[in-house]
């Protein structure tokens, strides 16, 4: 049930674009996203509800294809800040109902260089 | 509180000893989440709360893993006679309702030696 997260590790230079990829193969209700820097708790990034749905906020967003069972997180013109590892969390679509818990992918570790 | 609180931050536990790991949620949350996270690795689900119901326990890798949160709000994850593969870091997550994100606590990092 884990979804698959590609890149597992990505390097940048600062300025430069990243796409992060999550694939599932159930059926998804939505998709969150999350950034964790070492040694921290994992922050919210943005949640995806509807098949096609995009979103965005600065610098970094993300689509959610619900046909494909994907979703792909894009961060542009990355700044230092972003370094860390992004994990996506899926919720389940069973049944008639919906997975009370998420599962996370294992993450993508990004590292931005000056 | 302005966040979820996890107390307490580090622990370190004899093989067989029992622990308790404390969580906070933010108040008004009615969802709360344990997560056992080992290193390099995704958060895994644990257990899952509806004020006061646990919903979910399908995460519990044994029965040595027991988690409450008796008035609905304050939970408690804890593991008897520990061993050490159950050496990681337990994160806490709440959310309101109808769970649009979650906010993790810092977690507790139980190793067990």
């Amino acid at each position: 049930q884990q979804p698959v997260q590609s890149p597992q590790a990505v390097i940048l230079r600062e300025g430069e674009d990243a796409v992060i990829n999550c694939s599932s193969s159930k059926a998804l209700y939505s998709v969150h996203w999350y950034r964790q820097k070492h040694g921290e708790a994992p922050i919210f990034l943005m949640i995806l509800l509807k098949g096609g749905e995009q979103k965005g906020h600065d610098k970094i967003s993300a689509s959610f294809n619900e046909k494909k069972q994907q979703s792909s997180l894009y961060l542009t013109a990355s700044q230092l800040s972003y370094s860390g590892t992004y994990f996506c969390g899926t919720r389940l679509i069973l049944r008639d109902n919906y997975g009370q818990n998420f599962v996370f992918g294992p993450g993508t570790r990004l590292s931005v260089l000056p | 509180g302005a966040g979820v609180s996890q107390s307490p931050r580090y622990k370190v536990a004899k093989r067989g000893q029992d622990v308790a790991l404390r969580c906070d949620p933010i108040s008004g949350h009615v969802s709360l989440f344990w997560y056992q996270q080992a290193l390099g690795q995704g958060p895994e689900f644990l257990t899952y709360f509806q004020n006061e119901a646990q919903l979910d326990k399908s995460g519990l890798p044994s029965d040595r893993f027991f988690a409450e949160r008796p008035e609905g709000s304050v939970s408690t994850l804890k593991i008897q006679r520990t061993q050490q593969e159950d050496s990681a870091v337990y994160l806490c997550a709440s959310s309101n309702r109808d769970i649009r994100g979650y906010t993790f606590g810092s977690g507790t990092r139980l190793t067990v030696v």
